[in-house]
């Protein structure tokens, strides 16, 4: 079967450094994608990978090990906006995403 | 620049009637998608369409159905409302199908009683 696994909820200070990490077991797979998701608001896209390694942009990056099912998002120089849910979703082989239940970070002065 | 507007936002309905959930992009994407998100478990898609004209079933079709009659608009409809079908329904839409690079709507809250 289908499965990703990520943390339920994180805490962490503002200023600093969060990984929130994703293993996934998946039928194929064609990229890992993070979304972002503020309490009662839409999911949006952060960030795509596709080959094994680190995509930098701006305070996020994103790691993927395919070998491995293994994908972290790192948020550095932590903001209270960004006090959020982060999303982990692999694309299978017929291209559908399938989503993780979500990691609530939560930031604190 | 509205992106994807959904309506409505929230709605409280009687088990057994029907409701349709709209969802209109101006973004002149090719797909779009209906997902349901409920609290401990993923998004699940419903009902997706990759063209104008054309839809798919989803991880969780059942009790739901869709039309694409145009490129911007893709409601979706619940026959017979469920209390099982409380949850909030995102509608996205993508470029072109087969990318995981997705635009929300807002969402739309239905609670069946």
């Amino acid at each position: 079967g289908q499965n990703i696994d990520q943390p339920t909820e994180m805490t962490a200070t503002e200023g600093a450094i969060v990984q929130i990490n994703c293993t996934y077991q998946t039928s194929g797979f064609n990229g890992l994608f993070w979304y972002q998701q503020h309490a009662g608001e839409a999911p949006t896209f952060l960030s795509y990978n596709v080959l094994d390694g680190l995509e930098e942009k701006g305070r996020f990056s994103s790691f993927l090990s395919r070998s491995k099912g293994y994908s972290y998002l790192l948020l550095k120089e932590l903001q209270m906006k960004d006090s959020a849910s982060y999303l982990c979703a692999p694309m299978d082989s017929n291209y559908q995403l399938i989503w993780g239940a979500g990691t609530k970070l939560i930031i604190k002065p | 620049i509205a992106g994807i507007t959904q309506a409505p936002t929230s709605q409280i309905l009687a088990a057994g009637r029907r409701m349709t959930l709209r969802c209109t992009q101006d973004m002149r994407h090719n797909a779009m998608y209906w997902y349901r998100q409920d609290l401990g478990l993923g998004l699940r898609l419903i009902h997706y369409s990759n063209t104008a004209g054309t839809t798919g079933k989803g991880e969780v079709p059942d009790g739901y159905s869709v039309s694409r009659a145009n490129t911007d608009d893709f409601p979706l409809t619940l026959a017979s409302a469920v209390p099982s079908q409380t949850s909030v329904y995102f509608c996205a839409s993508s470029l072109v199908p087969d990318t995981g690079e997705l635009f929300f709507g807002e969402g739309s809250r239905l609670t069946v009683l």
